[in-house]
């Protein structure tokens, strides 16, 4: 079975700093991987997302991630953290089930920006 | 702007009573699933269907709990008798499709219903 593992359960950076959260994952194919953030009080939002091809992915709001199959991660970095992105990040895989697809949720990383 | 919707959005109760939660998917998403979030275990699913259909429900007590889908445009997470265990936000969220890999899109949630059982 799948599992990811995202090693910080809180990540505290300065507004205009880098930022890399980390997201290790689990499984015996080839995965299919996603980051999501969620706002206080909201649902899950797609980040982005890599199912094959180049490893390193752009997503919104400036956010990128690089697929390291050598060291199985798919870690979200950013080059200036603003304000706004104070939440909480899910790093997920996903694997094929009875032809649907069932994503499996890191437990996230919450983000405090200090300004 | 389609968005998944979930009612109610908050909910406390006592327990032991029956409490319904509802969601609505965006139009057109065959997929649907029930997640429930706490700070201990973080994100686990519950269920999801298929075109209305129940595919999986493994994550789910099965004592209590209860998920369907009445139709397309409904689906409702059923716990009877609740527990403060139960405490939790419970998400639904929806996918294009069949949720088949080939043409997979994200998933999208909708708001949640916060759940707090006395």
């Amino acid at each position: 079975a799948q599992s990811v593992t995202q090693p910080d359960i809180h990540i505290t950076v300065s507004e205009g700093a880098s930022l890399e959260l980390r997201c290790n994952y689990s499984y015996g194919a080839t995965p299919y991987l996603f980051w999501y953030v969620q706002s206080p009080g909201q649902g899950l939002q797609l980040l982005l997302k890599y199912f094959s091809g180049d490893t390193l992915v752009q997503g919104i709001k400036g956010f990128e991630a690089e697929f390291k199959r050598s060291q199985s991660s798919f870690n979200l970095r950013k080059p200036s953290v603003h304000w706004s992105d104070a939440a909480e990040y899910f790093c997920a895989v996903g694997a094929e089930e009875g032809g649907s697809y069932i994503p499996t949720f890191g437990r996230g990383t919450s983000l405090i920006v200090h300004p | 702007d389609a968005r998944v919707t979930q009612t109610p959005r908050h909910k406390v109760t006592e327990m032991g009573q029956e409490v319904t939660m509802r969601c609505q998917p965006i139009l057109g998403h065959n997929t649907v699933f029930w997640y429930r979030q706490t700070m201990m275990q973080g994100l686990e699913l519950l269920a999801y269907f298929r075109n209305r259909a129940p595919l999986d429900d493994s994550g789910m007590p099965k004592d209590r709990f209860s998920a369907e889908m009445p139709d397309a445009t409904l689906a409702t997470l059923k716990i009877q008798p609740s527990e403060p265990r139960d405490s939790a936000v419970y998400f639904c969220a929806s996918v294009p499709g069949l949720a088949r890999i080939e043409n997979y899109n994200e998933q999208f949630f909708g708001p949640g219903t916060r759940l707090t059982v006395l």
